[in-house]
C-alpha cells in the first residue's frame, strides 16, 4: 500500500496564479482532510470530507477548493494563490472521522512570490 | 470550542534523560479523542496513540508512556532515556465525538542532544 501520497513535493507559485495539490489514498477511508502548517505552527484544518461528494469547510477554507469525485482523490484547489498562503499543505485520511489517528501524506511545500 | 495547549515551545535534554512533554486540551464533549504525533526534521507526521475520553489507563509503549488525567484535563507525553533519534516536533491533538473540530496544538521541539 502506498497509503496517502501528494503531489507536488515543491512548488513556487506567483501571486495571482492558481494549482491544485492533489492527494489520492489507496486504503479505501472514507474521510479525508487537508491541513497547512505554517513555519513554527501547528496544523491548521483547511477541508476536510466524509465522502466521495461531500465536503466541508474546517479552520481556514478561505482561498480554497476542493473537490472529492471518487474515495481515492481529494484535490485542493488554489485560486489567486497569495503570499499568505506560503505553508506545507498535508492531506491526510482516516477511515472514521475522529474517533481513529489520520495517516498523512509526505506534504507539498508551496511558496506564493 | 475546542483548543489544545502545549505550553513547552522548545525543549532541550542530554541524550539518556527523561523528558515529559505537557499537553492540555479545553472541550465540552463528553466523549473525545486525544491523540499524538510525532514530526521528525524529514517532515513527515508520525501516529504514536490515541486515547478515548473514557479509558484513563496510563499506556506504556517501550521506552514512551501517556499520562492521561481528565481531572486536570492534561495528556502528557514521557520519553524515557531519550535519544537523538527523538529529536522531532510532537503535537498533541483532540477531536470530538463524532470527529468534528480536530483540533492540533502548537507543538513542542524537542532535541535531544549526544
Amino acid at each position: 500500500n502506498a497509503g496517502v501520497t501528494q503531489t507536488p513535493k515543491f512548488r513556487i507559485l506567483k501571486i495571482g496564479q492558481s494549482m491544485t495539490l492533489q492527494c489520492t489514498q489507496d486504503m479505501n477511508h472514507n474521510y479525508m482532510y487537508w491541513y497547512r502548517q505554517d513555519p513554527g505552527m501547528g496544523l491548521k484544518l483547511i477541508y476536510y470530507s466524509v465522502g466521495a461528494g461531500i465536503t466541508d469547510k474546517g479552520e481556514v477554507p478561505n482561498g480554497y477548493n476542493v473537490s472529492r469525485s471518487t474515495t481515492e482523490d481529494f484535490p485542493l484547489r488554489l485560486e489567486l494563490a497569495a503570499p499568505s498562503q506560503t505553508s506545507v499543505y498535508f492531506c491526510a485520511s482516516s477511515p472514521l472521522m475522529g474517533t481513529y489517528e489520520q495517516y498523512f501524506g509526505p506534504g507539498t511545500r508551496l511558496t506564493v512570490t | 470550542a475546542q483548543k489544545v495547549t502545549q505550553a513547552q515551545t522548545e525543549i532541550s535534554v542530554v541524550e539518556k534523560e527523561d523528558v515529559t512533554l505537557d499537553c492540555v486540551y479545553e472541550t465540552r464533549d463528553t466523549t473525545y479523542y486525544l491523540f499524538w504525533y510525532k514530526q521528525p526534521p524529514s517532515g513527515e507526521l508520525v501516529f504514536l496513540i490515541r486515547r478515548n475520553s473514557f479509558d484513563e489507563q496510563n499506556e506504556i509503549s517501550g521506552r514512551y508512556s501517556w499520562n492521561f488525567q481528565k481531572s486536570t484535563s492534561s495528556f502528557n507525553f514521557t520519553i524515557t532515556a531519550s535519544q537523538v533519534v527523538d529529536s522531532a516536533v510532537y503535537f498533541c491533538a483532540l477531536s470530538g465525538g463524532y470527529g468534528q473540530n480536530f483540533v492540533f496544538g502548537p507543538g513542542t521541539r524537542l532535541s535531544v542532544l549526544p
